[in-house]
Order: structure tokens, then C-alpha cells, then sequence
């Protein structure tokens, strides 16, 4: 079955650090991949997404590329703040299906 | 500024009680979904409906969870009888849905944070 794997957290960057994700996945056929970002007691909210091979997702500073040879789309930002702490879920969405597969999710810590 | 609703944010209730969570997806949205979130097991896909039917709850447990859509406006997730185990966070989703089968962006309520007791 489709299923999404992340890097295990907590990840704790000092602000502006630059900051990396890993997520990789596993899908029949052609996915679309989504990053979503979770504040603390608060739902998620979908910070970016790609839909097809080698398209690059980016919003807020943060970038994700769809790379269909390696199975990945990590999430990547330049220089983080304070105010990126939060949790971070990979997940997918395979053809013909409406619910989404989501990573286990990566805390991420910015300290000033 | 259109947003998933859920209502009641929080509840603690003793064992054995009923529970009712209720979801108000966004106007036009015809696919909804009821999530639950641990740390044990992450977030969980309990149910989705399209159109107000139900096209998947293998995700809940039958005996005692049951998901209706009584209106468009209006989806609702019941626990009865409540156990411990239950205690997660719940959220509803709601997006819409292709006739491709397309992915389509998921709009997340804030969750209803249950605690059985």
C-alpha cells in the first residue's frame, strides 16, 4: 500500500539555519505530494504541494521538489525563524483515492 | 475566509459515555473527512464521504464508532460506548473532490481534543 516516510524529529536549528526534511515515499502510479504544517493546538494547514514529477512547491520561503526518481520531496527552507516551530507532515495522495497518507510527522524547534 | 469548524474544542468524559463530534466543512466542499491524531499512532484516516455518502470507514472501529452526514452543512463522528483508548485528537477535513480522481487541497478543522477518563 501507499505509505510515507519522514525523518524522525525533534530537529532543532538555530533562526536562520538552514533547514532540510527528508520525506520519501512509496505509491502506485503518479501521487501528488503535499507538505503540511501543524502550530500548536491547531489543525494542519497545507503549506505547499506538487502534483506532478519535477514540479517545485514553494510558499512561505519554503521549497519541496518533486523528484519521482529518488520517490522523495523533501521540504527545504534558507533561513528559519522563530516563528517556523512547528510540526511538519509529508503526505501523499494516490490516483483515484481522496484520502491522504501522511508521514508521522517532524517537529521542528527554532531557537533564537 | 472560508474555514472547517468543529465543535465542541474540547471534551472530557467518563468511560462508557457518549460522544458526539460535530464538523461544519466549508460551503461547496463535497468530500469530507474524520481524522484522529495520537502520539502513538499519529494522524489516522477514520472516514470519508462524498457527497454525503460514505465512500470509506474501514479506518473506524465498527462497533462503536459510527460518521453520518445528515446535511451538506453538517457531519458528525459518535462514539458509543467511549473508552479510554479513545482519547486523541479529532479533526474533520473537508476539500473537493475531482471526477478524474485528481488530488485536491484538504482544509483542516482545529480538532476536538477528547479525554475519556
Amino acid at each position: 500500500g501507499d505509505s510515507v516516510t519522514q525523518m524522525e524529529g525533534p530537529v532543532t536549528l538555530s533562526e536562520e539555519a538552514f533547514l532540510t526534511i527528508n520525506c520519501t515515499y512509496t505509491a502506485t502510479g503518479y501521487p501528488s505530494l503535499f507538505w503540511y504544517v501543524q502550530y500548536p493546538g491547531e489543525g494542519l494547514q497545507l503549506l505547499l504541494k506538487a502534483t506532478k514529477a519535477d514540479d517545485k512547491g514553494s510558499n512561505k520561503g519554503f521549497e519541496a521538489t518533486y523528484r519521482k526518481e529518488t520517490t522523495s520531496f523533501h521540504l527545504e527552507k534558507g533561513s528559519v525563524q522563530v516563528s517556523d516551530s512547528a510540526v511538519y507532515f509529508c503526505a501523499l495522495s494516490a490516483a483515484g483515492r481522496r484520502a491522504l497518507t501522511f508521514g508521522s510527522g517532524t517537529r521542528l524547534q527554532v531557537q533564537p | 475566509d472560508a474555514r472547517v469548524t468543529q465543535t465542541p474544542r474540547h471534551k472530557v468524559t467518563e468511560m462508557g459515555q457518549e460522544v458526539t463530534m460535530r464538523c461544519q466543512p466549508i460551503l461547496g466542499h463535497n468530500t469530507v473527512f474524520w481524522y484522529r491524531q495520537t502520539m502513538m499512532q499519529g494522524l489516522e484516516l477514520l472516514a470519508y464521504f462524498r457527497n454525503r455518502a460514505p465512500l470509506d470507514d474501514s479506518g473506524m472501529p465498527k462497533d462503536r464508532f459510527s460518521a453520518e452526514m445528515p446535511d451538506a452543512t453538517l457531519a458528525t463522528l459518535k462514539i458509543q460506548p467511549s473508552e479510554p483508548r479513545d482519547s486523541a485528537v479529532y479533526f474533520c477535513a473537508s476539500g473537493e473532490g475531482t471526477v478524474d480522481g485528481g488530488a485536491r487541497e484538504q482544509f483542516f478543522g482545529p480538532g476536538t481534543r477528547l479525554t475519556v477518563l
